[in-house]
């Protein structure tokens, strides 16, 4: 089954410990996206990239980090969390290929961070 | 730079009704695609219908219809017959092709919030 999958679903953290949320998609895609989900703001992207060992900011890149080393996987890294950054957090992926314009964006399922 | 907006923060309807939910967009691209996706209260985001700039018709997906309006830079959803199930979070996001854009990103508006009544 075509999928992105994130982990965990959910996480209850404190303030500067460093966490990761793994992302890894089946789907053979060039592009993937994190985005951060909060009430009235919508989706904002975080990072993005857009092949192997190729990563760039978004619009809210502050306290995360991100790597790209296999085609698959793109985890999401925030080395000191702080309370701003709980939130609900949803990783995506797209091909870079044919009909670009048309091709879906599929999404994790969300990891719900919270930070105390 | 490429906006979506979306001026309903909440939209109420009845069962059986149809509605419409409004989304405007602003791109200097000629080449873009808008993509409607629904997200319900159990967080999942479920992608729902797709309209391409060049399209001619309005696109449509079972209860699902797009009203593209080029001239406007309007993309509204309409859902025809509600049912319960459909009250959710709604997103318009468009991907665009040219200068304004990075290649493959969607820009999401802030959503709609649609609650369907019996």
């Amino acid at each position: 089954e075509a999928q992105v999958t994130q982990n965990p679903r959910y996480l209850i953290t404190v303030t500067g410990k460093k966490l990761t949320v793994t992302c890894s998609q089946n789907m053979n895609h060039e592009y993937m996206s994190w985005y951060r989900q909060d009430p009235g703001l919508g989706l904002r992207q975080i990072y993005y990239s857009m092949n192997v060992e190729v990563t760039d900011k978004g619009d809210v890149p502050e306290g995360y980090k991100v790597s790209r080393k296999e085609k698959r996987n793109f985890p999401l890294i925030l080395e000191s969390p702080s309370p701003n950054q709980t939130s609900l957090y949803f990783c995506a992926s797209s091909l870079l290929q044919g009909p670009l314009l048309a091709n879906e964006q599929f999404f994790g399922p969300g990891t719900r961070l919270t930070v105390l | 730079a490429q906006k979506i907006t979306q001026t309903q923060p909440g939209m109420f309807v009845q069962e059986k009704e149809a509605v419409t939910l409004d989304c405007t967009y602003d791109t200097s691209d000629q080449s873009y695609g808008l993509f409607w996706y629904k997200q319900p209260s159990s967080g999942e985001m479920i992608f729902l219908i797709y309209q391409g700039s060049y399209d001619e018709q309005n696109a449509t997906e079972g209860r699902y219809s797009l009203n593209f309006q080029k001239a406007r830079k309007s993309a509204n959803l309409v859902i025809s017959a509600s049912q319960l199930g459909d009250s959710a979070m709604y997103f318009c996001a468009m991907r665009a092709l040219g200068r304004g854009s990075t290649l493959g990103r969607l820009y999401f508006g802030r959503g709609t919030q649609l609650t369907v009544w019996p």
